[in-house]
């Protein structure tokens, strides 16, 4: 069963805005990531942030994590036509296993 | 470092026929998972394997089986294809099951026709 649900399942974009995804998820968690994945192909962390924290940076990734609404955003800044991918979150269940969401297809317009 | 490879990268098989994917993990990790993704069912867990041993299994038919050496290298078999069984095959690996980050390999594209 899918714990994250995305939103929105499409983002179409102009290349150097802001590209925003939510995840919402049901249960209590130890920790959320989230992963990029190109056209039909495998997926690459991209970053992890656990419930104690509410925000986490890495290059051009914002991460944000409410717990108390159990929703996290992912932030994009100064989109590129690289970034054009298939976003997911993933949370883990009391057995490690990555429960995964739908996913947010993102496409960035040169 | 190696990433993890899986083969074939593609695969076209008949209704009925059989099939055994392939994974190899990076180097060193231990913990080795499946997973099908298909549009309509977004990514769904097979199956872990850690030190041979199968930890967990998702909620699939028992046609579908895997295994794992003691290279740590892993395969998954498909028995009697349906047509529902065309997607994307994807293994990811990890040192140890209790590590937080995934490594993904490219997938095998399986079509069942």
């Amino acid at each position: 069963s899918q714990q994250g649900e995305e939103d929105p399942q499409a983002l179409s974009i102009q290349e150097g805005e802001n590209a925003t995804m939510n995840c919402s998820y049901k249960t209590s968690i130890n920790n959320l990531q989230w992963y990029r994945q190109n056209s039909g192909r495998g997926l690459v962390h991209l970053i992890l942030i656990r419930s104690n924290e509410r925000e986490k940076h890495s290059g051009r990734l914002r991460v944000t994590l409410d717990t108390s609404k159990k929703s996290s955003s992912l932030l994009i800044t100064a989109s590129r036509a690289a970034d054009t991918a298939s976003y997911f979150c993933a949370t883990e269940d009391s057995n490690y296993q990555l429960i995964w969401g739908a996913g947010t297809k993102l496409i960035i317009k040169p | 470092k190696a990433g993890v490879t899986q083969t074939p990268r593609y695969l076209i098989k008949t209704r009925g026929q059989q099939v055994t994917l392939s994974c190899s993990p990076i180097s060193g990790h231990r913990s080795v998972s499946w997973y099908q993704q298909t549009p309509g069912q977004g990514l769904q867990f097979l199956f872990e394997y850690f030190s041979e041993t199968q930890r967990n299994k998702g909620n699939f038919p028992g046609r579908f089986s895997g295994r794992q050496f003691s290279n740590s290298r892993s395969e998954m078999n498909v028995s009697t294809l349906e047509l529902g069984d065309s997607a994307l095959y994807l293994c990811a690996s990890s040192p140890n099951p209790a590590d937080l980050e995934a490594f993904f390999g490219q997938g095998t594209r399986l079509t069942v026709v």
